[in-house]
């Protein structure tokens, strides 16, 4: 199957420094997505993003599928933040929402 | 705005008891999932369900596991005879038509004893 890995595993950051995180992925891609685990454990649906560039309000995301990666840019991080950030993938040509995710990146946000 | 609901937010259960877990997807949507995620790992998926049957389901999702769409709403998964390692956060998802966005819900935290 499909290998999905990110990057970094952990991010400490300031509040108000900005970050980048990695997702790179082994195949073809049909569908990507970026979710946020914040310390309830609920899973927040970021972007779906199986190519090209989005932006929402600080966060954007952008994926180069041809070659194998995508990116999400948090900017002016705040503590809110924080929390685990998954991208999760199907490969193949039709999306039936099947999604091998990540190990994330545990990102913490000092005051 | 719409979100997918998950009841219990917890079970507790004695291994070899059957569980059902609850879910409510958003009212438009059309592809049901069950997800899991065991404590300090990564999101793994279970099943797929759309137009009243299962559509994809991994290996996790054995003979043991079963899920049904009992009305117009509800979802639910159900494990015949729970095991110590069925122990996992239970995430349930929709999309709408395209399978592409899910949303998820909450999640039940089952606890095998």
């Amino acid at each position: 199957g499909i290998q999905v890995e990110q990057s970094p595993p952990d991010l400490i950051l300031q509040e108000g420094a900005n970050s980048t995180l990695r997702c790179n992925f082994s195949d073809s891609v049909n569908n990507l997505q970026w979710f946020h685990q914040n310390p309830w454990g609920q899973l927040i649906n970021l972007f779906y993003i199986p190519s090209g560039t989005k932006q929402n309000g600080r966060l954007s995301a952008t994926t180069v599928a041809t070659e194998r990666y995508s990116l999400l840019y948090i900017s002016s991080s705040q503590t809110t933040d924080s929390g685990v950030y998954f991208c999760a993938v199907e490969e193949g040509s039709t999306s039936y929402g099947k999604l091998t995710f990540g190990q994330g990146t545990i990102l913490t946000v000092h005051p | 705005e719409p979100e997918v609901t998950q009841t219990p937010s917890h079970q507790v259960t004695q291994m070899g008891q059957e569980v059902i877990l609850r879910c409510v997807p958003i009212s438009n949507h059309l592809y049901f999932y069950w997800y899991r995620q065991i404590l300090g790992q990564k999101v793994e998926f279970l099943v797929s369900f759309y137009n009243n049957e299962i559509s994809e389901k991994s290996e996790i999702f054995d003979d043991q596991f079963s899920v049904e769409r009992p009305d117009g709403s509800n979802f639910t998964l159900k494990i015949r005879s729970t095991k110590l390692e069925d122990s996992a956060m239970y995430f349930c998802a929709s999309s709408g038509p395209g399978a592409e966005k899910l949303f998820f819900g909450s999640g039940t935290q089952l606890s095998v004893l």
